[in-house]
């Protein structure tokens, strides 16, 4: 089985921390992924990476950095957090070839205050 | 643009059939999964479709008709235990790479 793992499922930090999210895989998976999800609005993509040192943007990557120094593991990083990222933070991981299906960590309930 | 329509909410009986329709619009549609996510946990895969038709797979079925942008997720025999949201998500291809969008997502409460 797939196994995607975050390093925190609750976190608490004030407005203007620095904070890191880990998010590690198993399947020597490719391509990994950040999401936030927000109630009425679903799943959002702010960053992919599809190789080692490799990151793309999604769509709503504002506020937020990557690091993929290893393929295995993928960190979405918040310089100056604010209380609008109060969120629910997803990691998944998918391999390049088909099918793409991507497999999920179980989330990081981010709160800002 | 990007869309994609679920309903909100919906209930059903123990035992009964449900069906949660999802329609699309996207400008580069290369396939459409089904997740379902128990509250608190991870989204898991369900489906995968990407030709016309009717996938099944025990309880669950999916269908998609790329002409009308449209697909559904059929539960069968529907236990307590599919109480969950259910997320529909496009794979779009977007400057040589493949994208999910997903659709709010439709919360599902199966009552005895």
């Amino acid at each position: 089985d797939v196994k995607v793992t975050q390093s925190s499922r609750y976190l608490v930090k004030r407005t203007g921390e620095k904070v890191f999210l880990e998010c590690v895989q198993d399947m020597d998976h490719e391509n990994m992924f950040w999401y936030r999800q927000d109630p009425g609005l679903g799943l959002r993509l702010i960053y992919f990476s599809y190789d080692v040192k490799m990151k793309e943007k999604g769509d709503i990557p504002e506020g937020y950095s990557v690091s993929r120094e290893k393929k295995e593991r993928f960190s979405l990083i918040l310089e100056s957090a604010s209380t609008n990222q109060t969120s629910m933070y997803l990691c998944a991981s998918s391999r390049t070839r088909f099918p793409d299906t991507q497999y999920f960590g179980p989330g990081t309930r981010l709160t800002v205050l | 643009g990007q869309n994609i329509d679920q309903p909100t909410e919906m209930t059903a009986t123990e035992g009964a059939i449900v069906q949660i329709n999802c329609t699309y619009q996207t400008s580069g549609f290369n396939g459409l999964f089904w997740y379902q996510q128990h509250a608190g946990e991870a989204p898991t895969f369900l489906s995968y479709n990407v030709l016309d038709g009717l996938e099944e797979k025990g309880r669950f079925s999916s269908f998609l008709s790329r002409s009308k942008g449209y697909s559904y997720l059929l539960l069968k025999e529907l236990q307590m235990k599919d109480s969950a949201s259910y997320l529909c998500a496009v794979r779009d291809q977007d400057g040589g790479y493949n994208k999910l969008i997903f659709g709010a997502g439709t919360r599902l409460a199966v009552h005895p």
